[in-house]
């Protein structure tokens, strides 16, 4: 059966520190993957997605970035964080465009 | 472009009590899919129900039920005999057929009291 990683489940980081998040999904080939940024008490907001290795959707222009460095592995980076940037982010995949996606257990950000 | 509105941002209810929660979209392609999640206080998401554009069957699943009207774009959720385990973030959210990005709503917080 299929799974999805993503660590950390909290961070708490300084403002103007790095910022790496990393998912994996096992039991699954060529998945879409997206990445999602939940503010305190708001709805999901959509960042990246990738339907392969390599290629990278960005929804919304900010500091933050992504990478598909392997089939099954999408990393969330920022070279600076801001105060902003603090949430709940939540990895998550999808067999093919249409079926369901199935999500990460989030990463809850403090930049402080 | 496309969206998706849940206009109630919280609703409590007393347990054994139906509740329904309202998903209204909007869209220009004829082929859409709708979903529905369900974020419980650990925060991770728990897929519930996919429906595509071409079946406006009603579905119902245990508690659960889901009313598809295309005529006016909604796509209600009822938790029927709701019980304390059904407190959570409920989301719907939308795909078009043209398009690789899941747009969710806003999402609309239920407390079930005992």
């Amino acid at each position: 059966s299929q799974t999805i990683h993503q660590w950390p489940a909290t961070l708490v980081q300084p403002v103007g520190s790095p910022l790496s998040l990393e998912c994996t999904v096992e039991g699954t080939s060529n998945p879409n993957l997206y990445w999602y940024r939940q503010a305190a008490g708001r709805g999901l907001q959509l960042l990246f997605y990738s339907v392969g290795i390599g290629q990278i959707s960005s929804e919304v222009p900010q500091n933050l970035s992504a990478s598909r460095p392997q089939d099954r592995q999408f990393i969330l980076s920022s070279k600076k964080l801001l105060l902003s940037d603090s949430g709940f982010y939540l990895c998550a995949w999808r067999e093919r465009q249409y079926t369901e996606a199935f999500f990460g257990q989030g990463t809850r950000l403090t930049v402080v | 472009a496309q969206k998706v509105t849940q206009a109630q941002t919280e609703i409590s209810v007393v347990e054994k009590e139906d509740v329904t929660l309202d998903c209204v979209y909007e869209t220009r392609d004829t082929t859409y899919y709708l979903f529905w999640y369900k974020q419980p206080p650990s925060g991770e998401l728990v897929f519930l129900i996919r429906r595509n554009s071409f079946d406006e069957q009603n579905e119902i699943s245990g508690r659960y039920s889901w009313n598809f009207q295309k005529s006016t774009s909604s796509f209600n959720f009822t938790i029927t005999a709701s019980q304390v385990v059904d407190s959570a973030v409920y989301f719907c959210a939308l795909q078009q057929s043209n398009d690789y990005k899941l747009s969710f709503g806003a999402g609309t917080t239920v407390t079930v009291r005992a």
